[in-house]
């Protein structure tokens, strides 16, 4: 079965510098890779998808990358604030063309110090 | 244009006792997902539902655990004759039945605790 791997479980930065996560899975490439953020005690908010035939999206600050060949996508925070603290999570998207659920990783949480 | 609702926020119950989560969809969204997240683990797919169908139960336990998504309402998670392993927080997402993509959209959780 598919497994993910988040690199991680705790990052700590000093504000302004970039925050990278690494999300690695095992088997077959998901059609969709995404990215939440959780903050303690919230339901997980949706950032970003990553489509398999893409290598790099990016929203403001953010930017996802997503290797097929290493089976890996990489999460950038540029500028990190301390507002960015939170816990970060990926989730493979296994279905082609119709609805269904995702697989979460562990998630990495991520601490931006002043 | 609301979120995903979900109720009760915190819920109390004895071993043995019935557990009744529910979820309202965000304006629109006829497709919710219900997961759960043990303390220090990932957010693990339950069942996923559209009215009045369940699609995949897969990851819901045989015994105990039921889904429904009736026409009208909230989707209702239940647990019948809850034990200590049963605490967790319950999320449930939904997604519009028109996205290409599935983004789901999560609610603030139920936090289940077992005496």
């Amino acid at each position: 079965s598919q497994k993910i791997e988040q690199n991680s479980e705790a990052l700590n930065i000093q504000e302004g510098k970039t925050a990278t996560l690494t999300c690695n899975y095992t088997n077959y490439s998901p059609a969709y890779l995404q990215w939440y953020r959780q903050d303690p005690g919230r339901g997980p908010v949706f950032l970003l998808l990553i489509r398999e035939n893409e290598k790099e999206k990016r929203k403001e600050r953010l930017k996802v990358t997503f290797d097929t060949t290493l089976k890996q996508s990489l999460f950038h925070i540029t500028a990190s604030q301390p507002a960015d603290s939170a816990t970060y999570l990926c989730a493979l998207d296994m279905s082609r063309g119709s609805q269904g659920n995702l697989i979460f990783g562990k998630g990495t949480k991520l601490s931006v110090k002043p | 244009n609301a979120g995903v609702m979900q109720n009760p926020r915190h819920l109390v119950r004895r071993r043995g006792q019935e557990a009744r989560l529910r979820c309202s969809p965000m304006k629109g969204h006829s497709h919710v997902y219900w997961y759960r997240q043990l303390p220090e683990e990932g957010l693990k797919f339950m069942v996923y539902l559209q009215k009045e169908n369940i699609i995949d139960e897969s990851g819901m336990p045989k015994e105990r655990f039921s889904a429904e998504f009736p026409k009208e309402g909230p989707s209702i998670l239940r647990i019948q004759q809850v034990v200590r392993g049963d605490s967790a927080a319950y999320f449930c997402a939904s997604s519009p039945s028109t996205a290409p993509v599935k983004t789901q959209y999560f609610g603030p959780g139920t936090r289940l605790l077992v005496l």
